[in-house]
Protein backbone atom coordinates (compact mmCIF):
# COMPACT_ATOMS: atom_id res chain seq x y z
CA UNK A 1 0.00 0.00 0.00
CA UNK A 2 2.00 3.22 -1.15
CA UNK A 3 1.01 5.80 0.90
CA UNK A 4 2.76 8.55 -0.90
CA UNK A 5 2.64 8.27 -4.83
CA UNK A 6 4.98 10.28 -7.13
CA UNK A 7 2.80 8.79 -10.39
CA UNK A 8 5.24 10.35 -12.57
CA UNK A 9 8.65 8.68 -12.73
CA UNK A 10 9.94 11.12 -15.15
CA UNK A 11 10.09 14.53 -16.25
CA UNK A 12 11.87 16.86 -18.64
CA UNK A 13 11.44 20.87 -18.89
CA UNK A 14 13.65 23.10 -20.23
CA UNK A 15 15.85 25.59 -18.79
CA UNK A 16 14.49 28.67 -17.53
CA UNK A 17 11.24 27.20 -17.35
CA UNK A 18 9.22 25.74 -14.39
CA UNK A 19 9.10 22.78 -13.04
CA UNK A 20 6.21 20.97 -11.20
CA UNK A 21 6.91 18.16 -9.14
CA UNK A 22 3.52 15.79 -8.41
CA UNK A 23 3.03 14.25 -5.45
CA UNK A 24 -0.11 12.44 -3.64
CA UNK A 25 -0.93 10.74 -0.51
CA UNK A 26 -3.28 8.74 1.42
CA UNK A 27 -2.92 8.76 4.90
CA UNK A 28 -4.81 12.09 6.66
CA UNK A 29 -2.28 11.76 9.80
CA UNK A 30 0.48 12.67 7.98
CA UNK A 31 1.82 16.26 9.62
CA UNK A 32 5.20 17.10 7.99
CA UNK A 33 5.86 16.72 4.40
CA UNK A 34 9.85 16.72 3.36
CA UNK A 35 10.92 16.85 -0.59
CA UNK A 36 14.64 15.15 -0.93
CA UNK A 37 16.81 15.55 -4.31
CA UNK A 38 19.20 12.82 -4.85
CA UNK A 39 22.24 12.79 -7.58
CA UNK A 40 23.24 9.02 -8.71
CA UNK A 41 25.69 7.93 -6.33
CA UNK A 42 25.12 10.41 -3.28
CA UNK A 43 22.69 10.69 -0.46
CA UNK A 44 19.71 12.50 -0.56
CA UNK A 45 19.76 15.95 0.44
CA UNK A 46 16.80 17.70 1.98
CA UNK A 47 15.40 20.76 -0.15
CA UNK A 48 12.29 21.92 1.64
CA UNK A 49 9.19 20.88 3.99
CA UNK A 50 5.68 22.02 4.87
CA UNK A 51 3.68 21.64 8.02
CA UNK A 52 0.08 20.30 7.37
CA UNK A 53 -1.27 23.85 9.01
CA UNK A 54 0.19 25.52 6.18
CA UNK A 55 -0.48 25.82 2.45
CA UNK A 56 2.82 27.22 1.29
CA UNK A 57 6.59 27.31 1.72
CA UNK A 58 9.33 29.13 -0.15
CA UNK A 59 13.03 29.00 -0.11
CA UNK A 60 14.72 30.93 -3.14
CA UNK A 61 13.61 29.01 -6.68
CA UNK A 62 11.58 26.37 -4.73
CA UNK A 63 7.81 26.46 -3.55
CA UNK A 64 5.80 23.53 -2.10
CA UNK A 65 2.65 24.04 -2.22
CA UNK A 66 -0.06 21.93 0.21
CA UNK A 67 -3.90 20.92 -0.50
CA UNK A 68 -4.78 19.30 2.18
CA UNK A 69 -8.28 18.46 0.93
CA UNK A 70 -6.99 16.70 -2.35
CA UNK A 71 -4.41 15.43 -0.34
CA UNK A 72 -1.86 16.64 -2.91
CA UNK A 73 1.59 18.82 -2.41
CA UNK A 74 3.30 19.98 -5.51
CA UNK A 75 7.20 21.23 -5.76
CA UNK A 76 7.47 24.28 -7.93
CA UNK A 77 10.97 24.81 -8.77
CA UNK A 78 11.37 28.22 -10.99
CA UNK A 79 13.47 28.63 -12.61
CA UNK A 80 15.10 25.63 -13.40
CA UNK A 81 18.39 25.16 -13.78
CA UNK A 82 20.47 22.14 -15.41
CA UNK A 83 22.17 21.36 -11.99
CA UNK A 84 18.20 20.34 -10.67
CA UNK A 85 18.18 17.56 -12.49
CA UNK A 86 18.04 14.54 -10.06
CA UNK A 87 16.04 12.25 -8.59
CA UNK A 88 13.11 14.04 -6.12
CA UNK A 89 11.88 11.97 -3.51
CA UNK A 90 8.03 13.37 -1.80
CA UNK A 91 8.10 12.12 1.98
CA UNK A 92 5.78 12.53 4.55
CA UNK A 93 6.23 11.96 8.16
CA UNK A 94 3.54 10.59 10.97
CA UNK A 95 3.51 8.99 14.22
CA UNK A 96 2.76 5.18 13.95
CA UNK A 97 1.40 2.98 16.89
CA UNK A 98 4.13 3.27 19.23
CA UNK A 99 4.49 6.61 19.13
CA UNK A 100 7.52 6.78 17.05
CA UNK A 101 7.83 8.98 14.23
CA UNK A 102 7.98 7.25 10.75
CA UNK A 103 8.81 8.48 7.17
CA UNK A 104 7.11 7.53 4.21
CA UNK A 105 8.53 7.91 0.68
CA UNK A 106 7.55 7.88 -2.67
CA UNK A 107 9.10 5.94 -5.66
CA UNK A 108 10.53 9.40 -6.61
CA UNK A 109 10.89 11.58 -9.67
CA UNK A 110 13.79 12.36 -12.13
CA UNK A 111 14.04 15.12 -13.50
CA UNK A 112 15.58 16.58 -16.73
CA UNK A 113 16.54 19.89 -17.25
CA UNK A 114 17.42 20.05 -20.74
CA UNK A 115 20.20 23.47 -22.33
CA UNK B 1 30.34 21.57 9.69
CA UNK B 2 27.36 19.57 8.33
CA UNK B 3 29.25 16.48 7.18
CA UNK B 4 28.08 13.30 7.41
CA UNK B 5 31.10 11.09 6.38
CA UNK B 6 31.08 7.72 5.52
CA UNK B 7 33.44 5.13 5.28
CA UNK B 8 34.27 2.93 2.60
CA UNK B 9 32.86 4.82 -0.43
CA UNK B 10 32.60 1.23 -2.57
CA UNK B 11 32.91 -2.68 -0.85
CA UNK B 12 33.11 -5.56 -2.52
CA UNK B 13 32.27 -8.82 -0.61
CA UNK B 14 32.53 -11.89 -0.24
CA UNK B 15 29.43 -14.16 1.54
CA UNK B 16 31.42 -15.55 3.77
CA UNK B 17 33.62 -12.24 4.99
CA UNK B 18 33.09 -9.83 8.03
CA UNK B 19 33.18 -6.25 7.12
CA UNK B 20 32.34 -2.86 8.62
CA UNK B 21 30.63 0.45 7.38
CA UNK B 22 31.35 3.22 9.22
CA UNK B 23 29.37 7.10 10.16
CA UNK B 24 30.43 9.94 11.70
CA UNK B 25 29.00 13.35 12.23
CA UNK B 26 29.86 16.33 14.08
CA UNK B 27 26.81 18.60 14.04
CA UNK B 28 25.74 17.34 17.89
CA UNK B 29 22.64 15.72 16.13
CA UNK B 30 21.46 12.59 18.90
CA UNK B 31 19.77 10.54 16.34
CA UNK B 32 21.80 8.42 13.88
CA UNK B 33 20.02 6.36 11.09
CA UNK B 34 21.05 3.89 8.78
CA UNK B 35 19.46 3.16 5.41
CA UNK B 36 19.79 0.81 2.62
CA UNK B 37 19.12 2.11 -1.30
CA UNK B 38 18.05 -0.01 -4.37
CA UNK B 39 18.55 1.60 -8.09
CA UNK B 40 15.36 3.04 -9.04
CA UNK B 41 14.29 2.72 -5.15
CA UNK B 42 13.16 5.09 -1.94
CA UNK B 43 15.72 5.08 0.74
CA UNK B 44 14.40 2.12 2.82
CA UNK B 45 15.17 2.71 6.99
CA UNK B 46 17.09 0.03 8.71
CA UNK B 47 18.08 1.24 12.15
CA UNK B 48 17.16 4.50 14.04
CA UNK B 49 19.50 5.35 17.10
CA UNK B 50 18.42 8.33 19.40
CA UNK B 51 21.00 9.24 22.20
CA UNK B 52 22.99 5.96 20.99
CA UNK B 53 20.78 3.98 22.10
CA UNK B 54 18.76 1.63 19.32
CA UNK B 55 15.09 3.06 19.14
CA UNK B 56 13.64 1.68 15.77
CA UNK B 57 14.99 -1.60 14.03
CA UNK B 58 12.91 -2.63 11.23
CA UNK B 59 12.66 -6.19 11.18
CA UNK B 60 16.48 -6.11 9.61
CA UNK B 61 18.33 -9.80 9.08
CA UNK B 62 20.49 -10.36 11.93
CA UNK B 63 23.42 -10.21 9.49
CA UNK B 64 23.50 -6.79 10.17
CA UNK B 65 24.58 -5.16 13.76
CA UNK B 66 24.42 -1.87 14.28
CA UNK B 67 26.34 -0.08 16.56
CA UNK B 68 26.52 3.11 18.28
CA UNK B 69 29.92 3.75 20.08
CA UNK B 70 29.37 7.41 20.95
CA UNK B 71 27.01 10.27 20.03
CA UNK B 72 28.98 11.17 16.78
CA UNK B 73 29.77 7.40 15.15
CA UNK B 74 27.58 4.99 13.79
CA UNK B 75 28.71 1.45 12.73
CA UNK B 76 27.16 -1.27 10.55
CA UNK B 77 28.64 -4.77 10.65
CA UNK B 78 28.16 -7.11 8.04
CA UNK B 79 28.01 -11.19 8.10
CA UNK B 80 27.34 -13.65 5.98
CA UNK B 81 25.31 -11.63 3.56
CA UNK B 82 23.74 -12.52 0.18
CA UNK B 83 24.15 -10.90 -2.96
CA UNK B 84 20.54 -9.37 -2.68
CA UNK B 85 22.22 -7.44 -0.17
CA UNK B 86 23.68 -5.46 -2.63
CA UNK B 87 22.85 -1.85 -2.07
CA UNK B 88 24.30 1.97 -1.29
CA UNK B 89 23.97 2.03 2.59
CA UNK B 90 22.98 5.18 3.62
CA UNK B 91 23.89 7.09 6.65
CA UNK B 92 21.71 9.93 8.28
CA UNK B 93 21.87 12.17 11.31
CA UNK B 94 19.31 14.47 12.62
CA UNK B 95 18.87 16.84 15.56
CA UNK B 96 17.10 14.39 17.05
CA UNK B 97 14.36 11.82 16.92
CA UNK B 98 11.56 13.97 18.11
CA UNK B 99 11.51 17.25 17.10
CA UNK B 100 13.54 16.91 13.89
CA UNK B 101 10.43 15.66 11.88
CA UNK B 102 12.78 13.85 9.65
CA UNK B 103 14.88 16.39 8.26
CA UNK B 104 17.88 13.92 7.75
CA UNK B 105 21.55 15.15 6.67
CA UNK B 106 22.54 12.11 4.35
CA UNK B 107 26.30 10.86 3.73
CA UNK B 108 26.77 10.03 0.31
CA UNK B 109 26.78 6.12 1.01
CA UNK B 110 28.81 3.29 0.77
CA UNK B 111 28.02 1.00 -2.26
CA UNK B 112 27.93 -2.59 -1.46
CA UNK B 113 28.73 -5.69 -3.79
CA UNK B 114 28.15 -9.13 -2.30
CA UNK B 115 29.53 -11.83 -4.41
Amino acid sequence: DQQVKQNSPSLSVQEGRISILNCDYTNSMFDYFLWYKKYPAEGPTFLISISSIKDKNEDGRFTVFLNKSAKHLSLHIVPSQPGDSAVYFCAASLYNAGNNRKLIWGLGTSLAVNP
Amino acid sequence: DTEVTQTPKHLVMGMTNKKSLKCEQHMGHRAMYWYKQKAKKPPELMFVYSYEKLSINESVPSRFSPECPNSSLLNLHLHALQPEDSALYLCASSQDLARSKWRLFFGSGTQLSVL
